[in-house]
């Protein structure tokens, strides 16, 4: 099945300062790749996603990036602010699969 | 339009009983999938419903079980609790298997001692 990594584990950063978190997966058949925020005592909510026949996307402060040559993708934030702060799960999916997550990283942001 | 929801929110229970999580889709989302959360091993898939038809099923032991109902609610029951149990178990809804977004509910925090 398919494998998904995630790094970093923890990342801390001050407020302002941009946040990459990067992801890489296994199956090429994976066509989906969203990514998660998962505040405390929350079930995780999705952020952004992104298709594999696009290679960027955007949405206000956070973009996600796609290359799926390399198999990776990484979440991008920028001017990142104290609710920012929570765990950010990346994921992978085929079309009417089952998704696979990453470990989580959590981000933390310095005011 | 209301989210996913989950019931109970906390449930404690002891080694050897059995536990059922209730779990209700977004209105007009029809498929239902449950994982576990645990600090070690992240968010792992058990299984996904679809016109109460279990259609994928993550690797877990037999003592998982769920079901779907017609209206597209969904349960998981777990026999005979073991204290590696312990988890935040999220149900997560779609429109349809093929569609992408999924939506998770807030979770249902077990404790087996």
């Amino acid at each position: 099945g398919e494998n998904v990594e995630q790094h970093p584990s923890t990342l801390s950063v001050q407020e302002g300062d941009s946040a990459v978190i990067k992801c890489t997966y296994s199956d090429s058949a994976s066509n989906y790749f969203p990514w998660y925020k998962q505040e405390l005592g929350k079930g995780p909510q999705l952020i952004i996603d992104i298709r594999s026949n696009v290679g960027e996307k955007k949405d206000q402060r956070i973009a996600v990036t796609l290359n799926k040559t390399a198999k990776h993708f990484s979440l991008h934030i920028t001017e990142t602010q104290p609710e920012d702060s929570a765990v950010y799960f990346c994921a992978a999916s085929s079309t009417g699969n089952q998704f696979y997550f990453g470990t989580g990283t959590s981000l933390t942001v310095i005011p | 339009k209301a989210g996913v929801t989950q019931t109970p929110r906390y449930l404690i229970k002891t080694r050897g009983q059995q536990v059922t999580l209730s779990c209700s889709p977004i209105s007009g989302h029809r498929s239902v999938s449950w994982y576990q959360q645990t600090p070690g091993q992240g968010l792992q898939f058990l299984f996904e419903y679809f016109s109460e038809t279990q259609r994928n099923k993550g690797n877990f032991p037999g003592r998982f079980s769920g079901r779907q109902f017609s209206n597209s609610r969904s349960e998981m029951n777990v026999s005979t609790l073991e204290l590696g149990d312990s988890a935040l178990y999220l149900c997560a809804s779609r429109t349809h298997p093929a569609s992408y977004e999924q939506y998770f509910g807030p979770g249902t925090r077990l404790t087996v001692t």
